[in-house]
């Protein structure tokens, strides 16, 4: 069955430092997509990105950057000079074929709340 | 482009209550999901539409949730009678078709008491 886990419930960070926030996931698919999602005190989940399971290039867009490693099943996230808006419960998700049905199933992890302090 | 629209944003409610949620998908996604995320947690699948017909409602407690999307549009999700497990937000999100990137609303703070 797929999985995601997101080992870290908390983060505390000074501003400007990097933090990196993990996910680790289980699929028995080869064909799958992993997201990341920032929601902040409001509460709408704010889409970040998105890479399907056939392209392992890391990616940066500005400050954040992820890293996608098929081989341990991972697909980390890092914030570079963290600011105070990057706080926010951020949720790494995966989405492949739900056995049994004929759709495809996003599945979250519990998330991690990063606090950056100023 | 108009994102995600949801109503109401909050909602409280005492147990056995009916209450209904209310979403627009962003204009030309086919498909419209539904999740509820407790606190501390991951928002979970509740249901999702292809057009108007469900596609996946396996989490769905059938005995007191329903939702209907009756023109392909938007949806309405009920529940009937609450029970104070229901607590929530419920999320609303929608994709051109699956499975492409799902944007959020804001989402309705759901209380019962």
């Amino acid at each position: 069955a797929q999985k995601v886990t997101q080992a870290q419930t908390e983060i505390s960070v000074v501003e400007k430092e990097d933090v990196t926030l993990d996910c680790v996931y289980e699929t028995r698919d080869t064909t799958y997509y992993l997201f990341w999602y920032k929601q902040p005190p409001s509460g709408e989940l704010v889409f970040l990105i998105r890479r399907n399971s056939f392209d392992e290039q890391n990616e940066i867009s500005g400050r954040y950057s992820w890293n996608f490693q098929k081989s341990t099943s991972s697909f980390n996230f890092t914030i570079t000079a963290s600011q105070v808006v990057d706080s926010a419960v951020y949720f790494c998700a995966l989405s492949d074929f739900n056995s049994g049905g004929s759709n495809y199933k996003l599945t979250f992890g519990k998330g991690t709340l990063l606090t950056v302090n100023p | 482009e108009a994102g995600v629209a949801q109503s109401p944003r909050y909602k409280i409610i005492e147990k056995r209550q009916s209450v209904a949620f209310w979403c627009n998908p962003i204009s030309g996604h086919a498909t419209l999901y539904w999740y509820q995320q407790i606190l501390g947690q991951g928002p979970k699948l509740l249901i999702q539409f292809q057009n108007n017909g469900v596609v996946d409602d396996s989490q769905l407690p059938k005995d007191r949730f329903s939702a209907e999307r009756l023109k392909g549009v938007d949806s309405t999700l009920k529940i009937q009678p609450a029970k104070l497990e229901d607590s929530a937000v419920y999320l609303c999100a929608s994709s051109p078709h699956d499975p492409e990137t799902q944007y959020f609303g804001p989402g309705t703070r759901l209380l019962v008491l």
